[in-house]
């Protein structure tokens, strides 16, 4: 089973529709990442927590919201959802050790599309 | 924000050597890091190489950081057609990582 599992791996829904991609960790870390991968942009971080009550926002958190319901768990969501929200998605965890080598461990990612 | 820059394609014939380069900002970071994406799977750390150093070797891996001209390369020596994938180049800023937009390696038999 992988140590960082993302639901739903593929989504496709409609402009304004809410959407939650999940993701869940049992590898035990403290810190968790949301990116999006867009093709010749690389990655941009959304949204990061280094605990439960840690809620930050990365380069381009407008448009979405997160929620660390627990240490295991973060989900990503996108209230109205638009076309240029389309993309690959993926949760990444580290712990303190990964803080300082930044070695991060990425989920298998979820692609969603917004027609 | 900072930028961490690289091209977007590579392409070399199996057996040859390959050189990612990448360009970066932040010159306090205390961190570089190569992480490799393979097709439908998430990224995984290749390497890093702390600031003070110049090189760093690993089996057919060769890292090389130039910190007066902000560059960092990623040599793979023997390329192999299981080395085809995206390579990301990253910097360390407050806690987090800065990607780079990622160099598809293409490699032909």
């Amino acid at each position: 089973d992988a140590d960082v599992t993302q639901t739903p791996r593929n989504r496709i829904t409609k402009t304004g529709k809410r959407i939650m991609l999940e993701c869940s960790q049992t590898k035990g870390h403290d810190r968790m990442y949301w990116y999006r991968q867009d093709p010749g942009l690389g990655l941009r971080l959304i949204y990061y927590s280094f605990d439960v009550k840690d809620i930050n926002k990365g380069e381009i958190s407008d448009g979405y919201s997160v929620s660390r319901q627990a240490q295991a768990k973060f989900s990503l969501s996108l209230e109205s959802a638009i076309p240029n929200q389309t993309a690959l998605y993926f949760c990444a965890t580290s712990d303190l050790r990964g803080a300082t080598t930044g070695e991060l461990f990425f989920g298998e990612g979820s692609r969603l599309t917004v027609l | 924000g900072e930028d961490v820059e690289q091209s977007l394609f590579l392409s070399v014939r199996e057996g040859d050597s390959s050189v990612i380069n990448c360009t970066y900002t932040d010159s306090s970071s205390t961190y570089l890091y190569w992480y490799k994406q393979e097709p439908g799977a998430g990224l995984q750390l290749l390497t890093y190489i702390f600031s003070n150093m110049d090189m760093k070797q690993d089996q057919r891996l060769t890292v090389l950081l130039n910190k007066k001209d902000k560059h960092l390369s990623l040599r793979i020596a023997d390329t192999q057609t299981g080395d085809s994938a995206i390579y990301f180049c990253a910097e360390k800023e407050g806690g987090k990582l800065i990607f780079g937009q990622g160099t598809e390696l293409s490699v032909k038999p």
